[in-house]
């Protein structure tokens, strides 16, 4: 029978509102913590990272928050952009280990002007 | 900078037909990786190399996938015989130290490769 891809979750802000991108992960031993940020037609592009020692980490408009608890990170966007539009997804390492990241399927964040 | 070249950008081949993706890695880069996206499965790691040696390949799908690096600004995936279901698009990525996934990766634009 006809296959279907899985449909990515998507998120539509208004501009200049906040994003917030959710990521989960099952692997405790996770220690690092990418989030890429993934045009139409484009590869992805690293937006922001954090280790398992810390819990929240800022760069310019965005901030990673990570909550090793419940094996939860976010990603937020302050002041969203219609430039922002994009697939976002999260990649997580277990660095001692070698370089198997597992990559989420990704959040696509459609902007409202 | 002219970033990560990746060619071609587009494939369309047969089954059993011999697939050659082609990478130019950033200058002064020591790691690059293979990575194939699909809707299904997302981005999967497939091979990654350290100053053009091998690391580690686990993430090859089968026998009919192989990767070389000739050399430090040279890397080729080839698949043969190919399927269809090898059907995605292959991104090549560079960074600039060994430690592997704790360096920033930077992606190419990668090669959108349809097996009919």
């Amino acid at each position: 029978g006809e296959s279907v891809g899985l449909h990515l979750p998507t998120l539509s802000v208004q501009e200049g509102d906040n994003s917030i991108i959710n990521c989960a992960y099952s692997n405790s031993a996770s220690d690092y913590f990418i989030w890429y940020k993934q045009e139409s037609g484009k590869g992805p592009q690293f937006i922001i990272d954090i280790r398992s020692n810390m819990d929240k980490r800022q760069g310019q408009r965005v901030t990673v928050l990570l909550n090793k608890t419940v094996k939860h990170l976010s990603l937020q966007i302050a002041a969203t952009q219609p430039g922002d539009s994009a697939v976002y997804f999260c990649a997580a390492l277990v660095s001692n280990t070698g370089n198997q990241f597992y990559f989420g399927t990704g959040t696509s964040l459609t902007v409202i002007p | 900078d002219a970033g990560v070249i990746q060619s071609p950008r587009h494939e369309v081949t047969e089954m059993g037909q011999e697939v050659t993706l082609r990478c130019k890695p950033i200058s002064g880069h020591n790691s690059l990786f293979w990575y194939r996206q699909t809707m299904m499965r997302g981005l999967e790691l497939l091979i990654y190399f350290n100053n053009n040696v091998p690391i580690d390949d686990s993430g090859m799908p089968e026998d009919r996938f192989s990767a070389k690096m000739p050399n430090a600004s040279f890397s080729t995936l080839k698949i043969q015989p190919s399927e269809p279901r090898d059907s995605a698009v292959y991104f090549c990525a560079s960074s600039p130290g060994t430690s592997g996934g704790t360096d920033t990766q930077y992606f190419g634009p990668g090669t959108r490769l349809t097996v009919l």
